[in-house]
């Protein structure tokens, strides 16, 4: 059974308009992650939310918005896509906090697969 | 600044011969190192970590702290073996990793 959920799995957007991802957990992790990964290359984290707490990447275009209104969910809008940002978005989730071999650990979506045409 | 070096692309082996996926990291503090590992169609999963020092499917990895790496290895290559295989650092506080740029391997018969 899937514990984390992205959907849609291909997502095609135009040029400049905005597109939101989405992702969900089942496994009551406190911490979310937004990844994006482009071809050949490794993950990038973009941000993550601990909790209701929001960290950016310092390099972390203002472009890309995250919202966590509950535990489960977690959304990644793109305000403005350019043809740059297609790549594949990764979610992961992870509980700190809640014993040493759990800590660290980074469960992942599928992913989502962003065309911008 | 941290950062993960796999320089190898692509590693094909032969069924049954031995298996060296290299991993180099580039961090100031105390470490904690991962393998992360995607099969065709499935999603990005943890092999194994160093402080668990355990073996997963036949792999160990050992945290060389001299060296800087942080290598994956596994004495006789399965054909299921064939993956993407991501080495990621920990840089502390126990909630970003930094990954490499992936080794894929391929094993043949």
């Amino acid at each position: 059974d899937a514990m984390v959920i992205q959907n849609p799995r291909y997502q095609v957007t135009q040029f400049g308009k905005p597109v939101t991802l989405s992702c969900s957990q089942t496994l009551n992790h406190n911490v979310m992650y937004w990844y994006q990964q482009k071809s050949s290359q490794a993950p990038k984290l973009l941000f993550h939310y601990y909790d209701k707490d929001f960290n950016n990447e310092a390099d972390t275009p203002d472009n890309f918005q995250s919202r966590r209104p509950n535990t489960s969910f977690c959304f990644l809008d793109i305000r403005s896509p350019g043809l740059g940002d297609a790549a594949m978005y990764l979610c992961a989730t992870s509980s700190l906090g809640q014993g040493q071999l759990a800590k660290n650990i980074q469960y992942f979506g599928a992913g989502t697969r962003l065309s911008v045409l | 600044a941290q950062r993960v070096t796999q320089p190898e692309k692509l590693l094909s082996v032969f069924k049954g011969a031995p298996v060296e996926l290299k991993c180099n990291y580039s961090y100031s503090g105390s470490p904690e190192l991962f393998w992360y590992v995607q099969y065709s169609r499935q999603r990005l999963q943890l092999l194994l970590r160093h402080i668990s020092r355990e073996s997963i499917k036949g792999f160990t990895a050992d945290l060389n702290k001299g060296e800087t790496s942080f290598h994956l290895k596994k004495p006789f290559a399965q054909e299921e073996d064939s993956a993407m295989y991501y080495c990621a650092l920990d840089t502390g506080g126990g909630n970003k990793l930094t990954f490499g740029t992936g080794t894929q391997l391929k094993v043949e018969l």
